[in-house]
């Protein structure tokens, strides 16, 4: 059974700082894995999606590592922001579960960024 | 181009009850998937829809149904209602196949008193 980890579970940063979030699964049999920002009371926005076959992604001042054989996936925000803070999810589609992509989510980590 | 949709918003009931909550996909998308997602955890996946038909479920008991239409919306039912059924139920919606981003609705959220 995959099991997702996150660490930390909160995290709080001056502006302007550089931060990383990691992200940790069990099984390697991936699909993808999806970067998700949660707003409180809100649903989920994808900010990242990394396929199986490769090792990062990039939008903005945000890049997301995989590293699958590790099972280790980590979050870079770069010159952190007030409004960067929310909860970040990490999110894995087994191989297992077919067409169907379930997804297996770690607990997140909830991000402050201090103004 | 409309996003994932989802109703009611918020609603309250009553242990014992039945609820329904509804969803539409994105535009263009054909899989809907619904998750519970409890107070500071991550979502957990309760079932997937495609063509009409539930394709996988997650360990969660036969008092969660759904329901797909032909125009690719979704239902989510709950019957006989506990107190640990308050949650933030979120619809998910995709095209078919492994490469593609999923795209997650504001949700609604459920009291159960």
């Amino acid at each position: 059974k995959q099991e997702v980890t996150q660490i930390p579970a909160a995290l709080s940063v001056p502006e302007g700082e550089n931060l990383v979030l990691n992200c940790s699964f069990t099984d390697s049999a991936i699909y993808n894995l999806q970067w998700f920002r949660q707003d409180p009371g809100k649903g989920l926005t994808s900010l990242l999606l990394i396929q199986s076959s490769q090792r990062e992604q990039t939008s903005g001042r945000l890049n997301a590592s995989l590293d699958k054989s590790s099972g280790r996936s980590t979050l870079y925000i770069a010159a952190s922001q007030p409004g960067d803070s929310a909860t970040y999810l990490c999110a894995v589609s087994q191989i297992s579960s077919g067409s169907a992509r379930q997804l297996t989510f770690g607990s997140g980590t909830q991000l402050t960024v201090l103004p | 181009d409309a996003g994932v949709t989802q109703s009611p918003t918020h609603l309250i009931k009553t242990r014992g009850q039945q609820v329904t909550l509804r969803c539409s996909p994105k535009s263009g998308h054909d899989t809907v998937s619904w998750y519970q997602q409890a107070l500071g955890q991550g979502p957990q996946f309760i079932f997937q829809y495609y063509e009409e038909e539930e394709r996988q479920r997650g360990n969660f008991p036969d008092r969660f149904s759904g329901h797909q239409f032909p125009n690719y919306s979704s239902e989510l039912n709950v019957n006989a209602l506990l107190l640990g059924d308050s949650a933030l139920y979120l619809c998910a919606s995709s095209l078919v196949g492994a490469g593609n981003t999923i795209y997650f609705g504001e949700g609604s959220w459920l009291t159960v008193v």
